[in-house]
């Protein structure tokens, strides 16, 4: 089983729909996790933490469910500048490495 | 805002060849990393470096790879005898201290090995 799990899309969805991604991880371990963001040939972009009350910064919502271990990323009116690739992040412990999922890939069509 | 520098940005090597890519991770972090990233798959770990020794690597990591920080703020991933399956784009990030701190990534060395 894949440590961390994302489908890859595509999610292609118009400007202005609100839009959800689920991500899950293995490890009952795993104790801080991520969401980031990743342009075509760029370096992933810190979008946000994700905490255990659940969160949200603006537009993007995130939440973690411990008992079924994923998080999810909402993100509601959708912009085209949201054409990303958005990637689901989990630490096991310490601060020594994360391990990244292939990322779900979202295209904000006009 | 503070951010990760790496050079080169585009790095071209024959097969064999040594190469080292740089990064200067920001300058308050005490925790470093390199990742690679093959052409249309995911992010993954190679190292992770803290005062001044290797803390973990993943077994992609082998004795081809070595990294360095020879000074107060350059931190190096060194590749022997390059090979062609090293074509990646190689991610330095640094983190500070806290659960919840989430990495920097520099924008990326593309290593061609031909």
């Amino acid at each position: 089983r894949k440590e961390v799990e994302q489908d890859p899309g595509p999610f292609n969805v118009p400007e202005g729909a609100t839009v959800a991604f689920n991500c899950t991880y293995s490890n009952s371990a795993s104790q801080s996790f991520f969401w980031y963001r990743q342009d075509c040939r760029k370096e992933p972009k810190l979008l946000m933490s994700v905490y255990s009350s659940g969160n949200e910064d603006g537009r993007f919502t995130a939440q973690l469910n411990r008992a079924s271990q994923y998080i999810s990323l909402l993100i509601r009116d959708s912009k085209l500048s949201d054409s990303a690739t958005y990637l689901c992040v989990v630490n096991e412990g310490g601060y020594q490495k994360v391990t990244f999922g292939t990322g779900t890939k979202l295209q904000v069509i006009p | 805002e503070p951010e990760v520098t790496q050079t080169p940005s585009h790095q071209v090597t024959q097969m064999g060849q040594e190469v080292i890519l740089r990064c200067v991770p920001i300058s308050n972090h005490l925790y470093f990393y390199w990742y690679r990233q093959i052409l249309g798959q995911k992010v993954e770990f190679l190292v992770s470096f803290y005062n001044n020794e290797i803390s973990e690597k993943s077994e992609i990591f082998d004795d081809q790879f070595s990294v360095e920080r020879p000074d107060g703020s350059n931190f190096t991933l060194k590749i022997r005898s390059t090979k062609l399956e090293d074509s990646a784009m190689y991610f330095c990030a640094s983190s500070g201290i806290g659960r919840n701190y989430g990495y920097t990534f520099g924008s990326g060395t593309r290593l061609t090995v031909v």
